[in-house]
């Protein structure tokens, strides 16, 4: 089977704009979450979305939202960027009732 | 609320040696436990898991055992190789409707031939 793959892999954005994040999870995986990873905060639970609705949130401002398709595939949205936006973003999915994500590449978002 | 408190690195030790990385959590339910690995310029790989008391998980060469009395999920290997450096993540997860990892801050470890 394929992993979780994510794309793009890596995005420089300057303060203000938007970006979009995608994720396509292992084939018949349809829990997908998405994590940030930083230096400073490590890695931080964002979101988690099952069959296209959200089931958990993390402590992350409005301006992080998410939706997932009802192929599963996921997609994140940072408004209004700022400086401290970024980070690694990973996706991870899970199939349904296990305990085990498993994680994409990542993408690398720069904030300038 | 949930929480893991992993071992304070870096970590730096000669090929060959013996590896220990401790974990402990704190958790309001029963959570199955996670060793995941972070090599350079990548996303997390499952390393091991246990999901109860006394439970090993184990994988190229890597074990740990789930100690319910003692909160704990320590990471030990017999014998490091040069290309077990990496940052390694101790995580809790507890299902409750929903999924959501719970992970340690890391800790980096190198090993020099």
């Amino acid at each position: 089977k394929a992993g979780v793959t994510q794309t793009p892999r890596y995005l420089i954005k300057t303060r203000g704009q938007q970006v979009t994040l995608s994720c396509s999870p292992i084939s018949g995986h349809r829990s997908v979450s998405w994590y940030q990873q930083t230096p400073g905060q490590g890695l931080q639970f964002l979101f988690e979305y099952f069959s296209e609705t959200q089931r958990n949130k993390g402590n992350f401002p409005g301006r992080f939202s998410g939706r997932q398709f009802s192929n599963s595939r996921s997609e994140m949205n940072v408004s209004t960027l700022e400086l401290g936006d970024s980070a690694l973003y990973l996706c991870a999915s899970a199939g349904q009732g296990a305990d085990t994500q498993y994680f994409g590449p990542g993408t690398r978002l720069t904030v300038l | 609320g949930d929480s893991v408190t992993q071992m304070e690195g870096p970590v730096t030790l000669s090929e060959e040696a013996f590896l220990t990385i401790n974990c402990t959590y704190t958790a309001t339910g029963y959570p199955s436990l996670f060793w995941y690995v972070q090599y350079p310029g990548e996303g997390l790989q499952l390393l091991l898991k246990a999901t109860k008391a006394d439970d090993k998980g184990s994988n190229k060469g890597f074990e740990a055992t789930y100690r319910k009395e003692t909160t704990s999920f320590h990471l030990e290997k017999g014998s490091v190789q040069v290309s077990d450096s990496a940052v390694y993540f101790c995580a809790l997860s507890i299902i409750q409707g929903a999924q959501k990892l719970v992970f340690g801050q890391g800790t980096r470890l190198t090993i020099n031939p």
